[in-house]
């Protein structure tokens, strides 16, 4: 059972469509992050929500805390190829210095 | 450079041989993550460490597995008796942590081909 659940998992859209992940929990995180990976690399941050309710925004990314810090969002406007990238949230287990990660999303973003 | 490297970042092996993967973690870090990747799915959790001390290790590993961190520098992570399901790829990760809320910076992985 994933303690963060993602959704979807594959999504494959044309280039200019507006997308939206989901990052699903049961449990209340102190913080939710965001991760972008490409294939063959690391994953890398793209942001860090801390408070509920908070929305930050990253260029055409805008990500969202739920009030009650059980779930996550992280909108894309206007994709482009070069959003293409498997999308991953992750937040302390038990409020410890554990990090887990949700299953991610793979975008492939169409020309 | 002074990001997260791994090494090797390929490793093909027969069942049942041993290997050893290292990670030089950023030098003014003081955790370090070690996570198991399959393609399309998201890391899932090892072990990590806070300076030398190895804080939490998944139940889900098995004896064959095990991370050193001496000195708190780099680490190792060997698997003895390499099965072909360990075939993954092997991340490790390191963050300066102040509390629970930290970047990590993920080095590029060590991919584990077991044949």
């Amino acid at each position: 059972t994933q303690l963060l659940e993602q959704s979807p998992q594959f999504l494959s859209i044309q280039e200019g469509e507006n997308l939206t992940v989901y990052c699903n929990s049961s449990s209340v995180f102190s913080s939710l992050q965001w991760y972008r990976q490409e294939p063959g690399e690391g994953p890398v941050l793209l942001v860090t929500v801390v408070t509920g309710g908070e929305v930050k925004k990253l260029k055409r990314l805008t990500f969202q805390f739920g009030d009650a810090r059980k779930d996550s969002s992280l909108h894309i406007t206007a994709a482009q190829p070069g959003d293409t990238g498997l999308y991953l949230c992750a937040g302390p287990y038990n409020q410890g210095g554990k990090l887990i990660f949700g299953q991610g999303t793979e975008l492939s973003v169409k020309p | 450079d002074t990001g997260v490297s791994q090494d090797p970042r390929h490793k093909i092996t027969k069942r049942g041989q041993n290997v050893t993967f290292r990670c030089d973690p950023i030098s003014e870090h003081n955790r370090l993550y070690w996570y198991r990747q399959t393609l399309g799915q998201g890391p899932e959790f090892l072990t990590y460490f806070q300076n030398e001390a190895q804080l939490e290790k998944s139940r889900l590993l098995s004896d064959r597995f095990s991370a050193e961190r001496p000195k708190g520098s780099f680490s190792t992570l060997e698997i003895q008796r390499t099965e072909q399901g360990d075939s993954a790829m092997y991340l490790c990760a390191s963050s300066f942590q102040r509390g629970n809320t930290g970047e990590l910076f993920f080095g590029e992985g060590s991919r584990l081909t077991v044949l």
